[in-house]
């Protein structure tokens, strides 16, 4: 079964401090991986694919096939970050199919 | 602007009582897709829609209906509402293909939060 899970629902960490959100996933093909993020009173937005390898506000993620992880990392985070972040996975069905399995998300605090 | 909007953002309802909301996307893409957010369990596909005339089920598509007769437009149908469709709803739209040929972006309306009661 398709799944991706993020066993963290609320990750708190101090202005400065390194980040790191896990997100892990079950899917036997090759998947593109996604972060979404939605800050307060926004509406959810891309903020990296794995594919295109970008690094975005800082945050980079690196697809680990062997662990089948995709972890969100920033190495000094800023009060900015706090929002809510959902890693997703497309399954690749040889054409793109659009389709977003989302993860439950984790509520990233950054503390002053 | 480029956009995806959503009406109504806020909705209370009865049970039984039919209900649509729309969702329109300006972007010119061809791809559209609902889905609903829950507390705990993030967020689920109802249906989405490759193009025009064309929709499909989506992972929790039961209680749901959808149309797709114009591009830029694409309703979701609640015909008889219960309370465990209370939800928080999003309408999400993108290209079929990105430029490197992987799954684009996909732009995300403002949310719809619906009470059944």
């Amino acid at each position: 079964a398709q799944r991706v899970t993020q066993p963290e629902k609320l990750l708190s960490v101090f202005k400065g401090a390194p980040v790191e959100l896990k997100c892990n996933y079950s899917y036997s093909g090759s998947p593109e991986l996604f972060w979404y993020v939605q800050y307060s009173r926004q509406r959810l937005q891309l903020l990296l694919r794995h594919i295109s390898r970008e690094s975005i506000k800082g945050f980079t993620a690196d697809l680990n096939k062997g662990e089948t992880s995709f972890h969100l990392k920033k190495p000094f985070a800023q009060e900015e970050d706090s929002a809510m972040y959902y890693c997703a996975l497309s399954p690749l069905y040889g054409g793109a199919t659009n389709k977003l399995i989302f993860g439950t998300g984790t509520l990233l605090a950054v503390q002053p | 602007e480029a956009q995806v909007t959503q009406n109504p953002r806020y909705l209370i309802t009865v049970t039984g009582k039919k209900l649509t909301v729309t969702c329109s996307q300006n972007m010119n893409h061809e791809y559209m897709s609902w889905y609903r957010q829950d507390p705990g369990l993030g967020l689920r596909q109802i249906y989405y829609s490759m193009n025009v005339e064309v929709t499909d089920k989506g992972d929790v598509p039961e209680g749901y209906k959808v149309s797709r007769k114009e591009k830029r437009n694409f309703p979701l149908i609640l015909e008889s509402p219960s309370p465990n469709q209370t939800s928080l709803y999003f309408c999400a739209s993108s290209p079929l293909l990105a430029g490197d040929g992987g799954t684009d972006t996909q732009y995300f309306g403002p949310g719809t939060r619906l009470t059944v009661l």
